[in-house]
């Protein structure tokens, strides 16, 4: 079974604080992506990436930043929080393909107070 | 660009009660169509997805879909809903050959006991 695992379900925050969301997954996919879900927005893509080192902004990349060293690890920066970055980050991994089965994490419940 | 609408934000049924949750796309290429189930308190996970073949596609829990090109449709069925089916779905579309998938915004799907 492919596991995709983020480091904190929940995490509380200040305006102005950088936050690091880490996300690992362990079937050697090549793509991994970060969204954040809103209510009545569903997933909106962040950036993604296809390969180490490798990254692509999505729809909404402002404020954000990833980092991608090594092909299991990928991680999604918070440069400075922002009350309107308080949201459900959702981190998912898929083996190469535009077809393939895109795979979750938990998610991590952000609130920038 | 491309987009993805689901008619419905919430639909409450009774059990045993059919299920139709419809999906349309906007997008006039070769198109890849998924749907997405998230149960409470758990990851997202793949219901079904259609890239090619017979445009009617079985998933996991009874769940089926059928791909109407000239509708530009992909509705998600269950002949017999159970109080198990409480979730919430997403509708996903990706095309132009990349990773990138673009998200319905989601139907929160409640079955009464």
């Amino acid at each position: 079974d492919v596991k995709v695992t983020q480091s904190s379900r929940y995490l509380v925050k200040r305006t102005g604080e950088k936050v690091f969301l880490e996300c690992v997954q362990d079937m050697d996919h090549e793509n991994m992506f970060w969204y954040r879900q809103d209510p009545g927005l569903g997933l909106r893509l962040i950036y993604f990436s296809y390969d180490v080192k490798m990254k692509e902004k999505g729809d909404i990349p402002e404020g954000y930043s990833v980092s991608r060293e090594k092909k299991e690890r990928f991680s999604l920066i918070l440069e400075s929080a922002s009350t309107n970055q308080t949201s459900m980050y959702l981190c998912a991994s898929s083996l190469s393909g535009d077809t393939d089965t895109q795979y979750f994490g938990p998610g991590t419940r952000l609130t920038v107070l | 660009a491309q987009s993805v609408s689901q008619h419905n934000h919430h639909v409450i049924l009774s059990e045993a009660a059919s299920l139709e949750l419809g999906c349309n796309y906007s997008y006039g290429g070769t198109v890849n169509l998924f749907w997405y189930v998230q149960y409470p308190g758990q990851h997202l996970q793949l219901l079904l997805k259609y890239f090619s073949g017979d445009p009617l596609v079985k998933g996991i829990k009874g769940f089926e879909a059928e791909f109407i090109k000239s509708k530009f449709s992909f509705n998600l069925r269950k002949p017999s809903v159970q109080w198990s089916d409480t979730a919430e779905y997403f509708c996903a579309v990706n095309g132009d050959s990349n990773y990138q998938l673009i998200w319905g915004a989601g139907t929160k799907l409640i079955i009464k006991p």
